[in-house]
């Protein structure tokens, strides 16, 4: 167990519709970022909280949304899901905001759209 | 723009034999951390070794060793006595001092013969 989790594991609906992922950071972190890994795109950044403010945002659509609530965890909205949207939704987690300690995965959230 | 490139999509090594994965990235910048991170079938990302630009010595974890090549922008991972638990995905990842962001390559998939 890394301490980073994530909910739901395994998620299956269909085009159009919205899911929401949800991720809670390891204890003490402040910093949670969103990834997406698709197939032949390897891992892309989405989006990076610090502390309940957005702090960087990379390729993501406007259909996707994020945000850090005080309690430090953070949700993931995507909306009007295409099949394209399926991927594998990672969230990491981060106590430092400068320098070379690396991230704390969660296991992922499988998002499959039919 | 900063780059990682990872030219081996897959590499198959000998149980109990050294393996090198390759990985180049690209910064205009000095001060940066490169890792490599490992992907085992549970879908995991978990870290293996990171090393500090600054740092000329080359950083090790057990049998996991890095080649450290500042001036040429390598990054190469060393695996030694490879075990069967060693078959993942390794992905190759650089972050900047300034930034919190990770920036991935595509990964090598690494698979070990019994």
């Amino acid at each position: 167990d890394s301490g980073v989790t994530q909910t739901p594991k395994h998620l299956i609906t269909a085009t159009g519709q919205r899911v929401t992922l949800r991720c809670s950071p390891r204890s003490g972190d402040l910093s949670v970022y969103w990834y997406q890994q698709s197939l032949d795109q390897g891992l892309q950044f989405l989006i990076q909280y610090y502390n309940g403010e957005e702090r960087a945002k990379g390729n993501i659509l406007e259909r996707f949304s994020a945000q850090q609530f005080p309690d430090l965890h953070s949700e993931l909205n995507l909306s009007s899901l295409e099949l394209g949207d399926s991927a594998l939704y990672f969230c990491a987690s981060s106590g430092d905001l400068e320098g070379g300690i690396g991230y704390t995965f969660g296991s992922g959230t499988r998002l499959t759209i039919v | 723009a900063q780059t990682v490139t990872q030219s081996q999509p897959e590499m198959s090594v000998q149980e109990a034999e050294t393996v090198t994965l390759s990985c180049t990235y690209d910064t205009s910048e000095s001060d940066y951390y490169l890792f490599w991170y490992k992907q085992p079938p549970s879908r995991q990302m978990i870290l293996v070794i990171r090393q500090e630009a600054y740092k000329q010595q080359n950083a090790t974890e057990n049998r996991f060793s890095v080649n450290f090549q500042k001036a040429a922008k390598s990054f190469s991972l060393k695996i030694s006595d490879s075990q069967l638990g060693d078959a993942a995905m390794y992905f190759c990842a650089l972050r900047m001092n300034r930034d919190d962001k990770i920036i991935f390559g595509k990964g090598t998939r690494l698979h070990i013969l019994p």
